[in-house]
């Protein structure tokens, strides 16, 4: 089946340093994308979404891109601080579908 | 507003036998999603209940069923538990079927020995 897959498993940076996490999926149906934030001993937290009308979307010190041309996703982390620390999963939804495909995860250790 | 609250946080089984886990979906929710978690890997979608009925499934077998109930909380019930069953599960609430807004709880960790 079609799954969401990370470039790398792991990134480390140093506090204040920009992050950049990848994500490629391999599904042209997929209409919806998500980044989370999983904490040791917590549940996914929700970061920033995307849909695929779009190609970039701002938060709160993070960026989405979306390159349906290439299936690529990427989180941007602008000054990246300890508290940044976990592993992050990008997931997507396939049109009508009901469930989330999750990547397996890049994990971000940040030092100071 | 109350988040989505899992119980119970931690749990020892032994192969063969059958696990309960419950979930309390969040406040306004009407949809609650169940995903297991391998260690070292995402979240897999196991299977979603909306308005009390099944609305979706991903591939797993048959032991692994499920109840919502009138208020929207919901069960994950496993038989027959296997040694590849151990892992932390993860229910999601959300409104009307939608994975956009999806909030996560904290998991429960099932160890099958």
């Amino acid at each position: 089946g079609e799954s969401v897959g990370l470039h790398l498993p792991t990134l480390s940076v140093q506090e204040g340093d920009n992050s950049i996490i990848n994500c490629a999926y391999s599904n042209s149906a997929s209409d919806y994308f998500i980044w989370y934030k999983q904490e040791s001993g917590k549940g996914p937290q929700f970061i920033i979404d995307i849909r695929s009308n779009m190609d970039k979307r701002q938060g709160q010190r993070v960026t989405v891109l979306l390159n349906k041309t290439v299936k690529h996703l990427s989180l941007q982390i602008a000054a990246t601080q300890p508290g940044d620390s976990a592993v992050y999963f990008c997931a997507e939804k396939v049109e009508a579908g009901t469930a989330l495909i999750f990547g397996k995860g890049t994990t971000l250790s940040v030092s100071s | 507003e109350t988040g989505v609250t899992q119980s119970p946080t931690h749990l020892i089984k032994t192969r063969g036998q059958q696990v309960t886990l419950r979930c309390s979906s969040q406040s306004g929710h009407n949809t609650v999603s169940w995903y297991q978690q391998a260690l070292g890997q995402g979240p897999q979608f196991i299977f979603q209940y909306y308005r009390e009925e099944e609305n979706g499934r991903g591939n797993f077998p048959p032991r692994f069923s499920g109840l919502q109930f009138p208020n929207y909380s919901s069960e994950l019930n496993v038989n027959a538990l296997e040694l590849d069953d151990s892992a932390l599960y993860l229910c999601a609430s959300s409104l009307d079927r939608v994975a956009y807004g999806y909030t996560f709880g904290s998991g429960t960790r099932l160890t099958v020995v």
